[in-house]
């Protein structure tokens, strides 16, 4: 079975310092890896996903991440926070050879919080 | 991409009332998926909707509780039926992932049972 675990409830991180919110997974397996945002009442937003190739992937508003296969980790990294970047993130796993699935294997998500 | 357009946004209900949730695609999909995230929670998929086959439903979801339909490859519905305030929760519509793509999500449904 897939799993995916985010250590950490809640990162609080002051604007323009750098970010990291972790993701670490277990499947058997080569893995899909995603990140999602999800802002106050809003569904979820796709930010990036590594399929294959390059382990460091850019996404949307300046994040990015890198595929570590050694250490089964997938973190999310931004180098200068914005407040606005404070919201609910959602690493998820999907094992492409898993039968019929598609569905996502979620994280536990954290909270991240930017300060002034 | 795909644009899923998911209504009602939020409601509150009476407990012991039903709700349909109606979620509309802007192209054919082959496979639609329905998740819960409970109040502080992550999500939790609930059942995979295939047009012209029942429903398959997650360990812990029965059909008699949370009826699917799907008419057709672009649109489908949840019924969360026979409502309790433990059905307080937001219900999201989702499409893919695809071979290579990520799954595209509806905004939600916010839901309260009072």
């Amino acid at each position: 079975a897939q799993s995916v675990a985010q250590p950490e409830d809640q990162v609080n991180v002051a604007e323009g310092n750098p970010l990291t919110v972790k993701c670490t997974y277990s499947v058997s397996g080569n893995p899909y890896l995603f990140w999602y945002v999800q802002y106050p009442n809003r569904g979820l937003q796709f930010l990036l996903k590594y399929i294959t190739g390059d382990n460091l992937v850019k996404g949307s508003y300046g994040f990015e991440a890198e595929f570590n296969k050694s250490q089964t980790s997938f973190h999310l990294k931004k180098p200068s926070a914005l407040v606005s970047d404070s919201a609910l993130y959602f690493c998820a796993v999907r094992v492409p050879l898993s039968g019929s699935a598609r569905q996502l294997t979620f994280g536990s998500g954290t909270q991240l919080t930017v300060l002034p | 991409s795909a644009v899923i357009s998911q209504k009602p946004s939020r409601d509150i209900c009476q407990r012991g009332t039903s709700l349909t949730i109606q979620c509309q695609v802007d192209s054919q999909v082959t496979m639609m998926f329905w998740y819960r995230q409970q109040p502080g929670q992550s999500l939790t998929l609930i059942a995979t909707a295939n047009q012209g086959s029942e429903a398959t439903y997650e360990s812990g979801f029965v059909i008699d509780k949370f009826p699917i339909s799907r008419p057709n490859l672009t649109f489908s519905t949840l019924t969360v039926s026979n409502m309790s305030p433990e059905d307080s929760s937001i219900y999201l519509c989702s499409v893919g992932p695809g071979t290579n793509t990520e799954a595209f999500f509806g905004q939600g449904t916010r839901l309260t049972v009072v």
